[in-house]
């Protein structure tokens, strides 16, 4: 596996589940991001992980909760969602948190809340 | 508040050229990036901006003038293959990206 990966890359839920979204870089990046693109909407940076500590909560829901249990790895995990958390949730990284470092993204999960 | 403004959607012919434009106002500027996504893919990096100027790469520059608050992407050589959203985003003093809504582009033979 090369870059970013995302799992699963689609996921329909209901409003009572609780589901986890994975996120894996193989590029040996400090930095990881969770994004949040609605159609039409610019991506919302949700959160963002520094050498696994979370440095940014753009005052995301508590029914969000993000993990990162080491620099290669990236979790969201998921419970009570609404149906207007229907979105694409694109996972990032970069070399490190900085002026220039590039985004490298994943191919996101399309998630669905019925 | 932090606003990045571009174009919702542009057409344009296969082997012309097209320019997308950008207009920004946020709290400090750290650098300004274009990204290209291709419908149900992720976000590609294009091109990366912090001094005035044009910066070439092949088929695509970017332009940047921090006292108008101004970028664009300019494509030429149009192939189909180009049709995607580009979006447009800036660095604050934060080192936050702040991302535009995108830019819809229709390539037509």
């Amino acid at each position: 596996e090369t870059g970013v990966t995302q799992t699963p890359r689609h996921l329909v839920m209901g409003m009572t589940n609780k589901k986890s979204l994975k996120c894996e870089q193989h590029l040996g990046h400090n930095a990881m991001y969770w994004y949040k693109q609605s159609a039409k909407k610019p991506l919302e940076l949700m959160f963002v992980y520094s050498l696994e500590e979370r440095v940014e909560n753009n005052s995301v829901p508590s029914r969000f909760s993000p993990e990162c249990p080491n620099s290669s790895h990236l979790f969201l995990h998921l419970h009570t969602l609404q149906p207007e958390d229907s979105a694409l949730y694109l996972c990032a990284s970069s070399q490190q948190l900085g002026d220039y470092n590039e985004q490298f993204f994943g191919p996101g999960t399309r998630l669905t809340v019925l | 508040g932090q606003n990045i403004d571009q174009p919702t959607e542009m057409t344009a012919t296969e082997g012309a050229i097209v320019q997308i434009n950008c207009t920004y106002q946020t709290s400090g500027f750290n650098g300004l990036f274009w990204y290209q996504q291709h419908a149900g893919e992720a976000p590609t990096f294009l091109s990366y901006n912090v001094l005035d100027g044009l910066e070439e790469k092949g088929r695509f520059s970017s332009f940047l003038s921090r006292s108008k608050g101004y970028s664009y992407l300019l494509l030429k050589e149009l192939q189909m293959k180009d049709s995607a959203s580009y979006l447009c985003a800036v660095k604050d003093s934060n080192y936050q990206l702040i991302w535009g809504a995108g830019t819809k582009l229709i390539i037509k033979p």
